[in-house]
């Protein structure tokens, strides 16, 4: 049981480059999502799915778009990189069910990208 | 969005000693809360949750208090050991599917 997997673990992009961050995971979790981190901010939600086939926007969306076409995998993909992009990126997934501990999110490592 | 926020940036400790995180909520209609730590490096990891329905939820170390009459979240830490240096977010929810996160806090223990 791997839990939540992210790769890269870095990159580095020039601007208009695009790219996809992926994210997977082996829990059989609904519900997966992509956070940014930016220094001396908290974790904001880029994207998020509450199962295969069904994605909605979060709190920070432009710039990036996701798919979920298993409920394994979640990919971030950036169509062209900007350097407003640069942050560390993180994917973390529930079993999405709203019981206690049920919603509780489990995070991958991070991917650290950065555009110049 | 929703506005989580934190009181003290950074908080250094001496190990041994107890540790109070503190944390603002705005949203009156939040009703999940959640701690989690994270280490260098890492991603984060849960500590304890606690729903609206409590004041008070305790875990091994760790001890979570809400007031919701002044919208104030709380992490308690007995006896802090250097391997609780960390950053500390707290996440409020009040839509099953988005989680609002504060900036954090950091702790520093001093051996």
């Amino acid at each position: 049981n791997a839990g939540v997997t992210q790769t890269p673990k870095f990159q580095v992009l020039k601007t208009g480059q695009s790219m996809t961050l992926q994210c997977a995971q082996d829990m059989n979790h609904e519900y997966m999502s992509w956070y940014r981190q930016d220094p001396g901010m908290g974790l904001r939600l880029i994207h998020y799915s509450v199962g295969a086939g069904i994605t909605d926007q979060g709190e920070v969306p432009n710039g990036y778009n996701v798919s979920r076409s298993t409920t394994e995998d979640f990919p971030l993909r950036l169509l062209s990189a900007a350097p407003s992009q640069t942050s560390v990126y993180f994917c973390a997934s529930s079993l999405g069910r709203w019981s206690s501990g049920a919603n509780v999110l489990t995070f991958g490592a991070g991917s650290r990208l950065t555009v110049l | 969005g929703e506005s989580v926020g934190l009181h003290l940036p950074t908080l250094s400790v001496q190990e041994g000693d107890n540790s109070i995180i503190n944390c603002a909520y705005s949203n009156s209609a939040s009703d999940y809360f959640i701690w989690y730590k994270q280490e260098s490096g890492k991603g984060p990891q849960f500590i304890i949750d606690i729903r609206s329905n409590m004041d008070k939820r305790q875990g091994q170390r760790v001890t979570v208090l809400l007031n919701k009459t002044v919208k104030h979240l709380s992490l308690q830490i007995a006896a802090t050991q250097p391997g609780d240096s960390a950053v500390y977010f707290c996440a409020e929810n009040n839509n099953f599917n988005k989680f609002y996160f504060g900036s954090g806090t950091k702790l520093n223990v001093k051996p």
